[in-house]
């Protein structure tokens, strides 16, 4: 099966920094990559899909990269309200395997 | 609104059974894919099920093949996920999800999940 690491486990920044969070395939997967953000206690909500495609009423802060085997997932500047895991997903094959997660930290 | 809401979790002792539902609303369920993903406390995120849209064709992760059926009623908009010889480790919240799809003119089509339930609890302890 095809892996997916993301990278870093834990990210902690400060209000208005650019972050950003890496997903790298253990095979190329092309454009076949989404991100999730999960809240405490919530339910995961995608964000962007076909690795670069923002997903409908998600802020333009969150932005997606990469085809093959790496991948990024961008916020502009950083906001509160951004306090969350993120995952990132392939979904070019079976099984539909997810990153470990990224967990973003206010500093 | 489009929704998920999944039911059915609870206790059961290994070796058990249970079965868990997602009604959806919203949209029209029979034309899209549905998934069930679980989280253990603590954990990631794994996907578990997928089934199709006529329920010819479903996929699992090994680690639940031959205990798990995925199943689907369209005319009662409703996801099912049937889970027998349940074990400590299968413990975890339980989310269906709605497939949606990228088509590409060479390979086909494309799945992600664009909206999740909730999530229902299954806890397996003796």
């Amino acid at each position: 099966d095809i892996q997916m690491t993301q990278s870093p486990s834990t990210l902690s920044a400060s209000v208005g920094d650019r972050v950003i969070i890496t997903c790298r395939a253990s095979q190329s997967i092309s454009s076949w990559l989404a991100w999730y953000q999960q809240k405490p206690g919530k339910a995961p909500k995608l964000l962007i899909y076909k690795a670069s495609t923002l997903e409908s009423g998600v802020p333009s802060r969150f932005s997606g990269g990469g085809s093959g085997t790496e991948f990024t997932l961008s916020i502009s500047s950083l906001q509160p309200d951004d306090v969350a895991t993120y995952y990132c997903q392939r979904y070019n094959s079976h099984p539909y395997t997810f990153g470990r997660g990224t967990k973003l930290e206010i500093k | 609104e489009v929704q998920l809401v999944e039911s059915g979790g609870g206790l059961v002792q290994p070796g058990g059974s249970l079965r868990l539902s997602c009604a959806a609303s919203g949209f029209t369920f029979s034309d899209y894919w549905m998934h069930w993903v679980r989280q253990a406390p603590g954990k990631g995120l794994v996907w578990i099920s997928r089934i199709n849209t006529d329920e010819s064709s479903t996929s699992y992760v090994d680690s639940v093949k031959g205990r798990y059926t995925i199943s689907r009623d369209n005319a009662r908009n409703t996801l099912y996920l049937q889970m027998n010889s349940l074990r400590a480790e299968d413990a975890a919240v339980y989310y269906c999800a709605r497939g949606n799809s990228n088509y590409h003119i060479l390979t086909g089509y494309y799945h992600y999940m664009d909206v999740w339930g909730k999530g229902t609890t299954v806890t397996v302890s003796s």
